[in-house]
């Protein structure tokens, strides 16, 4: 079965170093989301991305976050100058179309730790 | 503000018991619903999903109810199984088809079964 696949599994920085969470979404799908999840609490949405853009961002994705595309299988998160409170696990998701019934697709999480 | 929250942090239940998972959602223009379930260390997975024109789905020992009246979702798992054991989230897309999978999830419950 296809899935998505998220590297690294654990990362470890430095407060003020920079982070790229990596992800290889399911090759027929055309949306692409990350989302994070702090410990014990909620899975909440940062972004999501289409047609090498970005469709939609929370307030949460602010100036430090940013996602590209670099090529035709990869999907990544870049974190400028990590803060503690970015400590959490990160979630990539991929859907094959949007809205009602595009189901997510979430791969097994990048946790990342900031010291 | 708008929020999706769940009623029981934790719930137990004997080996094939049939177990029922509780969520509320404040938001009435949210008009499609999903459930998640997350074993630990993974990310979340879809389980079942149901739009705001129904009030009832059925999948395979898995059944959400929506209550639009009281804002008010529900998972029922019949026969439930050791491998049932994880933590379940609702989550909402209050934003249709116009913000795709922004999703807005609950807090969570976790569902342990006993043998």
């Amino acid at each position: 079965e296809p899935e998505v696949t998220q590297t690294p599994s654990h990362q470890v920085t430095q407060m003020g170093q920079e982070v790229i969470l990596r992800c290889v979404p399911i090759s027929n799908h055309l949306y692409f989301y990350w989302y994070r999840q702090i410990l014990g609490q909620k899975v909440e949405f940062l972004v999501s991305f289409y047609n090498n853009e970005i469709s939609e961002k929370s307030e949460i994705f602010d100036d430090q976050f940013s996602v590209e595309r670099p090529d035709g299988s990869n999907f990544t998160l870049k974190i400028r100058s990590t803060k503690l409170e970015d400590s959490a696990m990160y979630f990539c998701a991929s859907s094959e179309y949007t809205g009602v019934g595009g189901e997510l697709f979430f791969g097994e999480g990048s946790r990342l730790t900031v010291l | 503000g708008e929020s999706v929250g769940l009623h029981l942090p934790t719930l137990s239940v004997q080996e094939g018991d049939n177990s029922i998972i509780n969520c509320a959602y404040s938001n009435s223009a949210s008009d499609y619903f999903i459930w998640y379930k997350q074993e630990s260390g993974k990310g979340p997975q879809f389980i079942i999903d149901i739009r705001s024109n129904m009030d009832k789905r059925q999948g395979q020992r898995v059944t959400v109810l929506l209550n639009k009246t009281v804002k008010h979702l529900s998972l029922q798992i019949a026969a439930t199984q050791p491998g049932d054991s994880a933590v379940y989230f609702c989550a909402e897309n209050p934003f249709g088809q116009k913000a795709g999978n922004m999703l807005t999830f609950g807090g969570g419950t976790r569902l342990m079964v006993k043998p």
